[in-house]
Parts: C-alpha cells; sequence; structure tokens
C-alpha cells in the first residue's frame, strides 16, 4: 500500500508570492496534519482535518489557511511568502483525529525555500 | 504551556556501545510521550509511546520510561548498530490539547 504522498518535492519561491503544497493520505485515512519544520528544529504543528473539518490550529498566522477535499487529500495554502517559511512542510495521516492512541504517517515533505 | 526539551546533539556511537538520549517535557495534566525517528530521506515514524505514568514503550529495541516525578521519557538501546544512525524526536500529546509537541531532535551516527 502506498503511504502518504506530497507534492512537489521541493519548490522554490520568492517574498511575497502564494503556494500550495499538496497531499494524499493513506487510503482509508480521514484524518490529515500539518506541520513546519525548519532546519535544525522539530515539526511545530499547524493544522489538523479531519472529515473534512478543521479540528485544530497551531500557532501561525492567516497568510496559513488548508483544507480538505471529499476524497480526504489536502492542501495547505500559505500567502505573502516571508524568508521565515523557508521549511521542510511535512503531512502526516491517520485513520481518525491524531492523538494518544491514534498513530499518525508522516510524508516525506515538501522542501519550500522562500529568496 | 506544553514543551519538550531534548538532549543537544549530534551523538557519535560505536556500533554496540548503550544509548541514552534525554527528553523532559512541561505539560498540564497528564500527556502521552512518544518517540519518533527519521531515517535519512524519509518521513518521520512512530518507535514506541507511553500514555501513562510508569509505562514502558519498548520497539526494535529500544526502551522508555514514562517517570511523572521527573517529567521524563528517556530513550535508550543496550547495543545500538549502524542502522540505528537516524535523528530522534521526543513528543507530547496534552490529555486536554488537540495538538503534538516536538522537540528540536537528536541526531544519532553509528560507526562501526
Amino acid at each position: 500500500d502506498a503511504g502518504v504522498t506530497q507534492s512537489p518535492t521541493h519548490l522554490i519561491k520568492t517574498r511575497g508570492q502564494h503556494v500550495t503544497l499538496r497531499c494524499s493520505p493513506i487510503s482509508g485515512h480521514k484524518s490529515v496534519s500539518w506541520y513546519q519544520q525548519v532546519l535544525g528544529q522539530g515539526p511545530q504543528f499547524i493544522f489538523q482535518y479531519y472529515e473534512k473539518e478543521e479540528r485544530g490550529r497551531g500557532n501561525f498566522p492567516d497568510r496559513f489557511s488548508a483544507r480538505q477535499f471529499p476524497n480526504y487529500s489536502s492542501e495547505l495554502n500559505v500567502n505573502a511568502l516571508l524568508l521565515g517559511d523557508s521549511a521542510l512542510y511535512l503531512c502526516a495521516s491517520s485513520l481518525a483525529l491524531a492523538g494518544s492512541q491514534e498513530t499518525q504517517y508522516f510524508g516525506p515533505g515538501t522542501r519550500l525555500l522562500v529568496l | 504551556g506544553n514543551s519538550v526539551t531534548q538532549m543537544e546533539g549530534p551523538v557519535t556511537l560505536s556500533e554496540e556501545a548503550f544509548l541514552t538520549i534525554n527528553c523532559t517535557y512541561t505539560a498540564t495534566g497528564y500527556p502521552s510521550l512518544f518517540w519518533y525517528v527519521q531515517y535519512p530521506g524519509e518521513g518521520l515514524q512512530l518507535l514506541l509511546k507511553a500514555t501513562k505514568a510508569d509505562d514502558k514503550g519498548s520497539n526494535k529495541g529500544f526502551e522508555a520510561t514514562y517517570r511523572k516525578e521527573t517529567t521524563s521519557f528517556h530513550l535508550e538501546k543496550g547495543s545500538v548498530q549502524v542502522s540505528d544512525s537516524a535523528v530522534y524526536f521526543c513528543a507530547l500529546y496534552p490529555n486536554t490539547g488537540n495538538q503534538f509537541y516536538f522537540g528540536t531532535g537528536t541526531s544519532l551516527t553509528v560507526i562501526p
């Protein structure tokens, strides 16, 4: 079975631009979470979606938004890119809401560089 | 607030050496605790977890015990292999929250 897939793998943008990152969860998984991992740091939680509804939001500005589609795939959108948005963006999927009892499975990430 | 503190890396060990990676946490209530591993070029994978005090999580020879009195969840392995070379992340999930909190990661390199 395919794991979590993310596209694109790498992306270069300039300040002020907009970016859309995509994630396909493991088949049958209904929850998707997004994380930002800055070089040398651990993943920071951005959003969690379950059954197409936002179920959690981390401490990120409104420039960050996301949505989940009927097939449970997800998009992360970032507007007005800043240099500090350069990071590895990770998607994780789980059968239900990720938490203490529900294992989340991570994709390989999209590496975004903002110049 | 909720946070995880891991020992600074990188850590370099010879094959068959004993490994300890320290992790302490701050949390409200009684969180669940996790260790994730990220092998080169791959996504994070759950290594082990413990959901209540004194629980021991174990997997692939790695162990960690949830110590509430010291707010710690140190990762140990008795004899590391070259294939254990990876970045290890400690994480918590609060019992009253809706998100994971990760530490900064500890890079481990095992040399033959």
